[in-house]
């Protein structure tokens, strides 16, 4: 089993709609849990940070339960900019390693 | 705040010659910076992680003859593919952990490298 899973999609979604993605991870001493977010032939940038109790920016959520092992991000009123790779980030307590999914792929339809 | 830039930005290269990649932090000091490597439609995988005036502990797998790494400063990581091959072609990136007390990376804009 990965030690971090998504699924990879495509998820193709008309504009302004409601998308969410789910991540799982294997390891329970995972200590921090981010969204980044990769265009194609990029680098990764930050999307958010996932905290426990759960946190809002804009029209992004992000979801951490410890119990189930996943994280979730919700994106509402999607636009044609958000067409892009979501990639989950683990990293391991004690370690400051990054483990990647292998990204989700959106792609948001006029 | 917290730009990583890398260079060169592509590079291609005939077989067996070797490249070196730079890492730098442009407006803070980075005392972990970090390798990884993306092959077309897979996700980034770790190579490596590269401490300021330390050797880079490298993962499972990952040759450190044929990749050397050298962070020679605070804002400086090289890697170098020695001897490459056309399996060595690949989307590199680096990225520089910003503060000792957190687990925030930011990520150089990668290198695509080559290997004829």
């Amino acid at each position: 089993r990965k030690e971090v899973e998504q699924d990879p999609g495509p998820f193709n979604v008309p504009e302004g709609a409601t998308v969410a993605f789910n991540c799982t991870y294997s390891n329970s001493a995972s200590q921090s849990f981010f969204w980044y977010r990769q265009d194609c032939r990029k680098e990764p940038k930050l999307l958010m940070s996932v905290y426990s109790s759960g946190n809002e920016d804009g029209r992004f959520t992000a979801q951490l339960n410890r119990a189930s092992q996943y994280i979730s991000l919700l994106i509402r009123d999607s636009k044609l900019s958000d067409s892009a790779t979501y990639l989950c980030v683990v990293v391991t307590s004690g370690t400051y390693k990054y483990i990647f999914g292998t990204g989700t792929r959106l792609k948001v339809l006029a | 705040g917290a730009v990583v830039s890398q260079h060169p930005s592509w590079v291609i290269c005939k077989s067996g010659t070797s490249v070196k990649i730079e890492c730098r932090s442009l407006d803070f000091q980075a005392t972990t910076m970090f390798w990884y490597r993306q092959f077309p439609k897979q996700s980034l995988m770790l190579m490596a992680t590269s401490n300021e005036g330390s050797k880079a502990t490298y993962e499972q797998g990952v040759e450190k003859d044929k990749f050397l790494i050298n962070h020679a400063s605070l804002t400086l990581s090289t890697l170098t593919v020695t001897s490459a091959h056309p399996e060595d072609s690949s989307f590199y990136i680096c990225s520089a952990r910003l503060a000792v007390r957190t687990d925030t990376q930011y990520f150089g804009p990668g290198t695509r490298l080559t290997v004829l």
